[in-house]
Protein backbone atom coordinates (compact mmCIF):
# COMPACT_ATOMS: atom_id res chain seq x y z
CA UNK A 1 0.00 0.00 0.00
CA UNK A 2 2.75 2.18 0.19
CA UNK A 3 2.64 5.67 -1.92
CA UNK A 4 6.02 6.85 -2.15
CA UNK A 5 8.88 5.06 -0.99
CA UNK A 6 12.83 5.37 -0.92
CA UNK A 7 15.52 3.25 -0.59
CA UNK A 8 17.80 3.03 1.59
CA UNK A 9 16.09 4.65 4.55
CA UNK A 10 19.43 5.03 6.18
CA UNK A 11 22.30 5.56 4.52
CA UNK A 12 25.97 6.09 6.46
CA UNK A 13 28.91 6.54 3.79
CA UNK A 14 32.67 8.27 3.52
CA UNK A 15 33.20 11.31 2.38
CA UNK A 16 34.82 10.83 -1.35
CA UNK A 17 32.38 7.96 -2.59
CA UNK A 18 29.34 7.70 -4.91
CA UNK A 19 26.23 6.67 -3.60
CA UNK A 20 22.52 6.22 -5.05
CA UNK A 21 19.23 6.69 -3.19
CA UNK A 22 16.27 4.94 -5.39
CA UNK A 23 12.71 6.13 -5.20
CA UNK A 24 9.51 4.39 -7.01
CA UNK A 25 5.57 5.73 -6.47
CA UNK A 26 2.55 3.32 -7.21
CA UNK A 27 0.14 6.49 -7.30
CA UNK A 28 -0.05 6.96 -11.23
CA UNK A 29 1.74 10.58 -11.22
CA UNK A 30 3.19 11.96 -13.86
CA UNK A 31 5.61 14.32 -11.68
CA UNK A 32 7.98 13.23 -9.03
CA UNK A 33 10.73 15.74 -6.68
CA UNK A 34 13.85 14.98 -5.31
CA UNK A 35 13.84 17.92 -2.00
CA UNK A 36 16.70 17.99 0.23
CA UNK A 37 16.08 19.19 4.00
CA UNK A 38 19.07 20.14 5.84
CA UNK A 39 20.02 20.44 9.83
CA UNK A 40 18.13 22.74 10.50
CA UNK A 41 15.30 21.47 8.69
CA UNK A 42 14.92 23.48 5.86
CA UNK A 43 13.16 21.75 3.16
CA UNK A 44 14.39 22.64 -0.30
CA UNK A 45 13.90 21.51 -3.98
CA UNK A 46 16.25 20.23 -5.93
CA UNK A 47 14.88 18.93 -8.95
CA UNK A 48 11.45 17.41 -10.50
CA UNK A 49 11.05 15.17 -13.58
CA UNK A 50 7.85 15.07 -15.51
CA UNK A 51 7.20 11.67 -17.39
CA UNK A 52 10.44 11.46 -17.31
CA UNK A 53 11.65 14.90 -18.72
CA UNK A 54 13.91 17.06 -15.92
CA UNK A 55 11.67 20.38 -15.60
CA UNK A 56 13.31 21.47 -12.37
CA UNK A 57 16.95 21.67 -11.86
CA UNK A 58 17.67 24.07 -8.95
CA UNK A 59 21.35 24.89 -8.59
CA UNK A 60 22.48 21.96 -7.26
CA UNK A 61 25.93 20.70 -7.39
CA UNK A 62 26.79 18.84 -10.95
CA UNK A 63 27.73 16.29 -8.66
CA UNK A 64 24.06 15.19 -8.32
CA UNK A 65 22.00 13.91 -11.40
CA UNK A 66 18.95 12.14 -11.01
CA UNK A 67 17.70 10.04 -13.12
CA UNK A 68 14.20 8.72 -14.19
CA UNK A 69 13.95 5.49 -16.04
CA UNK A 70 10.17 5.51 -16.47
CA UNK A 71 7.50 7.77 -14.69
CA UNK A 72 6.94 5.70 -11.72
CA UNK A 73 10.70 5.96 -10.75
CA UNK A 74 13.36 9.29 -9.86
CA UNK A 75 16.69 7.89 -8.35
CA UNK A 76 19.15 10.24 -7.23
CA UNK A 77 23.38 9.61 -7.99
CA UNK A 78 25.46 11.16 -5.25
CA UNK A 79 29.21 11.34 -6.56
CA UNK A 80 32.18 12.09 -4.72
CA UNK A 81 30.72 12.60 -1.56
CA UNK A 82 30.79 15.96 0.73
CA UNK A 83 30.50 16.32 4.35
CA UNK A 84 28.27 19.14 3.70
CA UNK A 85 25.80 16.35 1.43
CA UNK A 86 24.50 15.05 5.14
CA UNK A 87 20.86 15.89 5.41
CA UNK A 88 17.49 13.96 4.63
CA UNK A 89 16.19 13.63 1.05
CA UNK A 90 12.65 13.40 0.21
CA UNK A 91 11.57 12.08 -2.96
CA UNK A 92 7.81 13.61 -3.69
CA UNK A 93 5.08 12.83 -6.47
CA UNK A 94 2.34 14.49 -7.83
CA UNK A 95 -0.54 13.89 -10.56
CA UNK A 96 -0.98 15.66 -13.54
CA UNK A 97 1.52 18.11 -15.68
CA UNK A 98 4.46 20.36 -14.73
CA UNK A 99 2.76 23.52 -16.23
CA UNK A 100 3.55 27.09 -15.08
CA UNK A 101 0.10 27.56 -13.79
CA UNK A 102 -0.55 24.04 -12.44
CA UNK A 103 -0.64 22.89 -9.03
CA UNK A 104 -1.64 19.67 -7.35
CA UNK A 105 -0.54 18.29 -3.74
CA UNK A 106 2.88 16.63 -3.53
CA UNK A 107 3.07 13.37 -1.63
CA UNK A 108 5.92 12.75 0.07
CA UNK A 109 8.21 10.05 0.59
CA UNK A 110 9.78 8.49 3.84
CA UNK A 111 12.75 9.80 3.67
CA UNK A 112 16.94 8.73 3.09
CA UNK A 113 19.36 10.11 6.08
CA UNK A 114 22.23 10.55 4.50
CA UNK A 115 25.48 11.02 7.01
CA UNK A 116 28.69 11.58 5.42
CA UNK A 117 31.92 11.06 7.43
CA UNK B 1 13.75 36.19 -4.76
CA UNK B 2 11.63 34.34 -2.88
CA UNK B 3 10.66 35.14 1.02
CA UNK B 4 8.92 33.02 2.79
CA UNK B 5 8.42 33.44 6.95
CA UNK B 6 6.51 32.05 9.88
CA UNK B 7 7.90 31.61 13.17
CA UNK B 8 10.10 29.62 14.49
CA UNK B 9 8.48 28.08 17.00
CA UNK B 10 4.90 27.87 19.24
CA UNK B 11 3.54 26.58 22.48
CA UNK B 12 -0.09 25.85 23.23
CA UNK B 13 -1.87 23.52 25.63
CA UNK B 14 -4.10 20.78 24.66
CA UNK B 15 -7.77 21.93 23.89
CA UNK B 16 -6.66 25.29 22.96
CA UNK B 17 -6.61 26.54 19.27
CA UNK B 18 -3.18 28.61 18.26
CA UNK B 19 -2.65 30.41 14.93
CA UNK B 20 0.08 30.01 13.04
CA UNK B 21 1.19 32.77 10.20
CA UNK B 22 2.86 32.45 6.92
CA UNK B 23 3.66 35.73 4.85
CA UNK B 24 5.34 35.76 1.78
CA UNK B 25 7.25 37.31 -1.15
CA UNK B 26 7.91 35.47 -4.05
CA UNK B 27 8.38 35.42 -7.75
CA UNK B 28 5.36 33.74 -8.58
CA UNK B 29 2.28 32.50 -6.72
CA UNK B 30 -0.09 29.60 -8.03
CA UNK B 31 -1.39 28.22 -4.62
CA UNK B 32 -0.11 28.47 -1.06
CA UNK B 33 0.49 24.73 1.27
CA UNK B 34 0.45 23.62 4.59
CA UNK B 35 2.27 20.34 5.38
CA UNK B 36 2.55 18.74 8.87
CA UNK B 37 5.43 16.90 9.73
CA UNK B 38 6.59 14.99 12.86
CA UNK B 39 9.78 14.32 13.82
CA UNK B 40 12.17 11.87 11.90
CA UNK B 41 8.79 11.38 9.31
CA UNK B 42 7.78 13.09 5.90
CA UNK B 43 5.89 15.81 5.82
CA UNK B 44 1.98 15.34 5.28
CA UNK B 45 -0.13 17.30 3.43
CA UNK B 46 -2.84 19.76 5.77
CA UNK B 47 -4.28 22.04 3.27
CA UNK B 48 -4.52 24.01 -0.12
CA UNK B 49 -5.36 27.74 -0.91
CA UNK B 50 -5.28 29.53 -3.60
CA UNK B 51 -8.44 32.16 -3.77
CA UNK B 52 -8.78 34.25 -0.80
CA UNK B 53 -10.53 33.36 2.17
CA UNK B 54 -10.73 30.57 4.73
CA UNK B 55 -10.35 26.58 3.88
CA UNK B 56 -12.11 24.06 6.61
CA UNK B 57 -10.88 20.84 6.94
CA UNK B 58 -12.20 19.65 10.56
CA UNK B 59 -10.07 20.95 13.27
CA UNK B 60 -7.78 22.51 10.78
CA UNK B 61 -8.54 25.86 9.12
CA UNK B 62 -6.10 27.70 6.28
CA UNK B 63 -6.49 30.83 5.44
CA UNK B 64 -4.81 33.21 2.71
CA UNK B 65 -5.03 36.91 1.64
CA UNK B 66 -3.03 37.23 -1.22
CA UNK B 67 -3.02 40.83 -1.12
CA UNK B 68 -1.29 40.76 1.47
CA UNK B 69 1.03 37.99 1.09
CA UNK B 70 -0.33 35.93 4.33
CA UNK B 71 -1.40 32.95 5.40
CA UNK B 72 -2.30 31.43 8.33
CA UNK B 73 -2.87 28.09 9.60
CA UNK B 74 -5.93 27.36 12.65
CA UNK B 75 -5.65 24.32 14.71
CA UNK B 76 -8.70 24.04 17.62
CA UNK B 77 -9.02 21.58 20.03
CA UNK B 78 -5.53 20.92 20.20
CA UNK B 79 -4.17 17.27 20.93
CA UNK B 80 -0.58 16.38 22.08
CA UNK B 81 -0.23 14.22 18.58
CA UNK B 82 -0.37 17.68 16.72
CA UNK B 83 3.15 18.16 18.49
CA UNK B 84 4.59 18.75 14.74
CA UNK B 85 6.50 20.91 12.55
CA UNK B 86 4.12 23.08 10.38
CA UNK B 87 5.54 24.20 7.20
CA UNK B 88 4.30 26.67 4.69
CA UNK B 89 5.02 26.45 0.85
CA UNK B 90 4.37 28.21 -1.93
CA UNK B 91 3.79 27.10 -5.81
CA UNK B 92 5.88 29.50 -7.27
CA UNK B 93 5.05 28.33 -10.77
CA UNK B 94 5.51 24.96 -13.04
CA UNK B 95 5.11 23.01 -9.85
CA UNK B 96 7.83 24.39 -7.68
CA UNK B 97 7.39 24.69 -3.94
CA UNK B 98 9.17 26.71 -1.40
CA UNK B 99 8.95 26.07 1.50
CA UNK B 100 9.12 28.50 4.93
CA UNK B 101 11.55 27.20 7.23
CA UNK B 102 8.61 25.63 9.29
CA UNK B 103 6.93 26.83 12.75
CA UNK B 104 7.72 24.10 15.70
CA UNK B 105 4.59 23.48 17.39
CA UNK B 106 4.72 21.89 20.88
CA UNK B 107 1.50 21.08 22.81
CA UNK B 108 1.60 20.47 26.51
CA UNK B 109 -1.11 18.84 28.77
Amino acid sequence: DTAVSQTPKYLVTQMGNDKSIKCEQNLGHDTMYWYKQDSKKFLKIMFSYNNKELIINETVPNRFSPKSPDKAHLNLHINSLELGDSAVYFCASSRGTSGRSYTDTQYFGPGTRLTVL
Amino acid sequence: GQNIDQPTEMTATEGAIVQINCTYQTSGFNGLFWYQQHAGEAPTFLSYNVLDGLEEKGRFSSFLSRSKGYSYLLLKELQMKDSASYLCAVNTGFQKLVFGTGTRLLVSP
